[in-house]
C-alpha cells in the first residue's frame, strides 16, 4: 500500500534561511509524488510534482524537491525562507490511477 | 479563468440534521474527488468521479454519506444526520484527464462544517 511520511509537524527557521521539510513515501511501484502548500482558509495549491521523469523537480515560488529512490524520499527545499512561505505543507502519493493519500502535514513557521 | 469553487464556505449544523455541500469543478475537467480534512490533519480520500460515474467510493466513512455528479459537472456531497465526528472541512478537487496519476488535482477553498 502507498503512504508518505511527513517527518515534524512542525519546522521553524528564520527568514533568509534554508527551508527543509521532509517527506517519506512507501510504495511498491514508482509512485507519482507530489507536495502542496495550504494557506489558512484556503485550498491546497500544487508546488510540484514528480512524475519519473529528472529526479529534481522545480516548483513554483522558489521551491524544489529531489526524488531519491535509494532512500524513498522526495523532501522539499528552499534556499531561502520568506515570510510568506508559512503555511501547512502537504506531501501525497497517487494511489492508482485517481486518489491522493497525503501525509499529516508540517506547518511551517518564519522567524522574522 | 475560474478555479474550483464550493458552496457554502461555512457550515454550522446541529446533530442530526442533513447537510448538502456542493462543487463546481474547472470546466471540462472529467475526474472529481471529494476529501475529508479534519483539524490538523492531511486530507482523506472520500469518493472519486469520472463524469457522471461514481467509480470510487471506498472512503466514504458510512451510509450516511453520498456524493453525486448527475450531469458529469457539478457535483453535491450530503451528510444525513450530521454527527459531531462529521465536524471537518470538505475539499473537491478535479482534475482534466480521467485515470493518470500523474495527473494534477486543483483544489476548491474548501466547506467547513462543524456540528453542534
Amino acid at each position: 500500500a502507498q503512504s508518505v511520511t511527513q517527518l515534524g509537524s512542525h519546522v521553524s527557521v528564520s527568514e533568509g534561511a534554508l527551508v527543509l521539510l521532509r517527506c517519506n513515501y512507501s510504495s511498491s511501484v514508482p509512485p507519482y509524488l507530489f507536495w502542496y502548500v495550504q494557506y489558512p482558509n484556503q485550498g491546497l495549491q500544487l508546488l510540484l510534482k514528480y512524475t519519473s521523469a529528472a529526479t529534481l523537480v522545480k516548483g513554483i515560488n522558489g521551491f524544489e524537491a529531489e526524488f531519491k529512490k535509494s532512500e524513498t524520499s522526495f523532501h522539499l527545499t528552499k534556499p531561502s525562507a520568506h515570510m510568506s512561505d508559512a503555511a501547512e505543507y502537504f506531501c501525497a502519493v497517487s494511489k492508482g490511477a485517481q486518489k491522493l493519500v497525503f501525509g499529516q502535514g508540517t506547518r511551517l513557521t518564519i522567524n522574522p | 479563468g475560474a478555479g474550483v469553487s464550493q458552496s457554502p464556505r461555512y457550515k454550522v449544523a446541529k446533530r442530526g440534521q442533513d447537510v448538502a455541500l456542493r462543487c463546481d469543478p474547472i470546466s471540462g475537467h472529467v475526474s472529481l474527488f471529494w476529501y475529508q480534512q479534519a483539524l490538523g490533519q492531511g486530507p482523506e480520500f472520500l469518493t472519486y468521479f469520472q463524469n457522471e460515474a461514481q467509480l470510487d467510493k471506498s472512503g466514504l466513512p458510512s451510509d450516511r454519506f453520498f456524493a453525486e455528479r448527475p450531469e458529469g459537472s457539478v457535483s453535491t456531497l450530503k451528510i444525513q444526520r450530521t454527527q459531531q465526528e462529521d465536524s471537518a472541512v470538505y475539499l473537491c478537487a478535479s482534475s482534466l484527464t480521467p485515470g493518470q496519476g500523474a495527473d494534477t488535482q486543483y483544489f476548491g477553498p474548501g466547506t467547513r462544517l462543524t456540528v453542534l
